[in-house]
C-alpha cells in the first residue's frame, strides 16, 4: 500500500487565492521531505526540501514567500502557495524516505488555478 | 548543484526491438541513480536504480549501466512491449542528501 500520501489529489482555485497541499508519511516518521514541482510534459523539478521543526530549504529561483512549508509533525509536510496565479498550475508531488534508495512518491496534487 | 541531461526525448520502437535511454550527470558526487516511469496522470514509478560502486544492474528485462568517469548511466529495455510505453525519467541523488535532480524525460512510444 501507499507510504506516502497527498491531499487533495487535485485543485481548482481562482486566481489570488491560497492552497494547501498537504504530505503525509504513513508508516515512517520523516524528518526530512521534498516538494517537486512537474509542468506539463516536463521533468519534476525540485522546489525544496522540508525539515521537521525547522525551516525549509529552497531551491534557487524559487520564492519562499510564495510557496509556504510547514513540516510540524514527523509525518506530515504542507505546502502553501500564496497568492495563486495560472502560471502555479503544475502537477505537485512529495517524496519522503529514510534513505535516497527508499524514496517514496506521493500520488501528486493537480493545481489548477484559474 | 546537480544537471541531469537526458536523451532521446522521444523514441519510437517496434515491438520486440530493444529501447536505450541515456542521461549524463554534473557532479561526482552523485552516487545513486534510479530510473522511473511516468503514465500519464500519475505519480513516478520506480523501476530500476544503481549506485555509484555497481557498473551494471538487470531486472528482467531491464537494465542499467553506469559509468562513473564519463558521468553517465542508461537504461536498457529488451524485448519491448506496448504497456512499455509512457515517459520516462532518469535522476541522480548526491550523497549528501536524499532529493532527487531528474533528466528532462523520454517518451517511449512501443508500436505494436
Amino acid at each position: 500500500g501507499a507510504v506516502v500520501s497527498q491531499h487533495p489529489s487535485w485543485v481548482i482555485c481562482k486566481s489570488g487565492t491560497s492552497v494547501k497541499i498537504e504530505c503525509r508519511s504513513l508508516d515512517f516518521q520523516a524528518t526530512t521531505m521534498f516538494w517537486y514541482r512537474q509542468f506539463p510534459k516536463q521533468s519534476l523539478m525540485l522546489m525544496a526540501t522540508s525539515n521537521e521543526g525547522s525551516k525549509a530549504t529552497y531551491e534557487q529561483g524559487v520564492e519562499k514567500d510564495k510557496f509556504l512549508i510547514n513540516h510540524a509533525s514527523l509525518t506530515l509536510s504542507t505546502l502553501t502557495v500564496t497568492s495563486a496565479h495560472p502560471e502555479d498550475s503544475s502537477f505537485y508531488i512529495c517524496t519522503s524516505g529514510t534513505s535516497a534508495e527508499t524514496q517514496y512518491f506521493g500520488p501528486g496534487t493537480r493545481l489548477l488555478v484559474l | 548543484g546537480e544537471n541531469v541531461e537526458q536523451h532521446p526525448s522521444t523514441l519510437s520502437v517496434q515491438e520486440g526491438d530493444s529501447a536505450v535511454i541515456k542521461c549524463t550527470y554534473s557532479d561526482s558526487a552523485s552516487n545513486y541513480f534510479p530510473w522511473y516511469k511516468q503514465e500519464l496522470g500519475k505519480g513516478p514509478q520506480l523501476i530500476i536504480d544503481i549506485r555509484s560502486n555497481v557498473g551494471e544492474k538487470k531486472d528482467q528485462r531491464i537494465a542499467v549501466t553506469l559509468n562513473k568517469t564519463a558521468k553517465h548511466f542508461s537504461l536498457h529495455i529488451t524485448e519491448t512491449q506496448p504497456e512499455d510505453s509512457a515517459v520516462y525519467f532518469c535522476a541522480a541523488s548526491i550523497n549528501t542528501g536524499n532529493q532527487f535532480y531528474f533528466g528532462t524525460g523520454t517518451s517511449l512510444t512501443v508500436i505494436p
